[in-house]
């Protein structure tokens, strides 16, 4: 079945420095979306990329889907302390599985003050 | 407060008991969608139910069932438990199935004994 491969699995940075997240996938992805799981809560939706190339912003946070669409990234530039928590990517299987939303591993993300 | 309302938030039982999880989705949502999150094994997905039908299914026990009924609630059933069930269980919902972004209910913590 389709899969998301995430890297890394653990990210430590000092607050202030760059966050940087990436999702794989052997197979073309229709689309890739993005959620934040704070800790001891449920992940929450950030975004969805559906074209190649497309790259969106929110604020301090870069999403990118590959050219290829097979693969995306997440960066967030000079990371706070409440940007700690696991970062999912997801996408579709597609065809006949379409509803089935796969997630990738997670990163997660410890921010030291 | 993402709309999905999950009951109970936690449950704590013996091994080769039955339980059942409840889950509202958020209203005019006609996809649920239900996930297990344990330490080792990410957001692992389970069923999705789209206006009462199954839609994809994921790799879902035997032991575990699952239906949607006509007023789009869901629950879950978790039969003859065993302690590696042990985890947090995430109901989500969306508006169709595939493209809309899913919304994560506070989940059930289930602790087998």
């Amino acid at each position: 079945g389709q899969q998301v491969m995430q890297i890394p699995q653990y990210q430590h940075v000092q607050e202030g420095e760059d966050f940087t997240t990436y999702c794989n996938s052997s197979t073309t992805l229709s689309n890739i979306q993005w959620y934040k799981q704070r800790p001891g809560g449920h992940p929450v939706f950030l975004i969805q990329l559906v074209k190649s190339g497309e790259v969106k912003k929110q604020k301090r946070l870069t999403f990118q889907f590959g050219e290829a669409k097979k693969n995306s990234s997440l960066h967030i530039t000079a990371t706070q302390t409440t940007d700690v928590g696991t970062y999912f990517c997801a996408s579709n299987a597609g065809g006949t599985s379409y509803g089935k939303l796969t997630f990738g591993q997670g990163t997660i993300l410890t921010v030291h003050p | 407060d993402s709309g999905v309302t999950q009951t109970p938030k936690h449950l704590i039982t013996a091994t080769g008991q039955r339980v059942t999880l409840r889950c509202s989705p958020r209203s005019g949502d006609l996809s649920v969608y239900w996930y297990q999150q344990s330490l080792d094994q990410g957001l692992q997905f389970l069923i999705q139910y789209y206006n009462g039908e199954e839609r994809a299914k994921g790799n879902i026990l035997e032991r575990f069932s699952a239906q949607q009924f006509p007023d789009l609630h869901s629950e879950l059933n978790l039969s003859s438990l065993e302690l590696g069930d042990s985890a947090l269980y995430f109901c989500a919902s969306s508006g169709a199935p595939g493209d809309s972004p899913l919304h994560f209910g506070n989940g059930t913590r289930l602790t087998v004994t």
